[in-house]
């Protein structure tokens, strides 16, 4: 089994819809939780970090569901460039801090 | 401004040829890693070193060499006896958490 586990879509949205998508991790321990954003051929860039009691940035919010495991990205309002993939990423210090990254999910938001 | 540089931007390697890929970094970080991504996966770790003069091997290490002479620097070595080396290569930085990454450098085996 995966450390951690993404639906990789496509979403194919239009705009102003809302998509949502969420990340499963295998390992109880991690402490840590992010959603980067990767635009083709380029560096993943940190979008937002998760916190326990869920977080939300402008129009994005997140969400951790420690019981099941796993993490959710919603987005709201989707403008044409949030079109990119959306990788999710877990960490704890019992693993020296390193992150395991899912495979990413790829939203497209069409006009 | 602090960051983190890889070079080259794209790299062309033949059959059976070592090729290095360069990382430096100016923002004090300890910890710098090296990750490989494949077209429609995601990260995957080859090495990280979370000091001068050590390094671990991640989760795809075989083929591959790291150094870590200096904090700035945490070149990576893709040597012959890696077989599919063609792949996104990312180099990183962290504190704790904290990650920043490289633009990436694109090896092609040609």
């Amino acid at each position: 089994r995966k450390e951690v586990e993404q639906d990789p879509g496509p979403f194919n949205v239009p705009e102003g819809a809302t998509v949502a998508f969420n990340c499963t991790y295998s390992n109880s321990a991690s402490q840590s939780f992010f959603w980067y954003r990767q635009d083709c051929r380029k560096e993943p860039k940190l979008l937002m970090s998760v916190y326990s009691s869920g977080n939300e940035d402008g129009r994005f919010t997140a969400q951790l569901n420690r019981a099941s495991q796993y993490i959710s990205l919603l987005i709201r309002d989707s403008k044409l460039s949030d079109s990119a993939t959306y990788l999710c990423a877990v960490t704890s210090v019992e693993y020296d801090y390193k992150l395991s990254f899912g495979a990413g999910t790829t939203v497209t938001v069409r006009a | 401004d602090g960051g983190i540089t890889q070079s080259p931007k794209y790299l062309f390697r033949k059959e059976g040829q070592n090729v290095t890929l360069s990382c430096e970094q100016n923002l004090n970080h300890d910890a710098m890693y090296w990750y490989r991504q494949d077209p429609g996966q995601g990260l995957r770790l080859i090495y990280y070193s979370q000091i001068v003069n050590d390094f671990q091997k991640g989760d795809i290490a075989e083929g591959y060499s790291v150094s870590r002479e200096k904090k700035e620097s945490f070149p990576l070595t893709v040597t012959s006896a890696q077989k599919n080396p063609t792949a996104f290569y990312l180099c990183a930085s962290s504190i704790r958490d904290g990650y920043t990454f490289g633009s990436g450098t694109r090896l092609t085996v040609v």
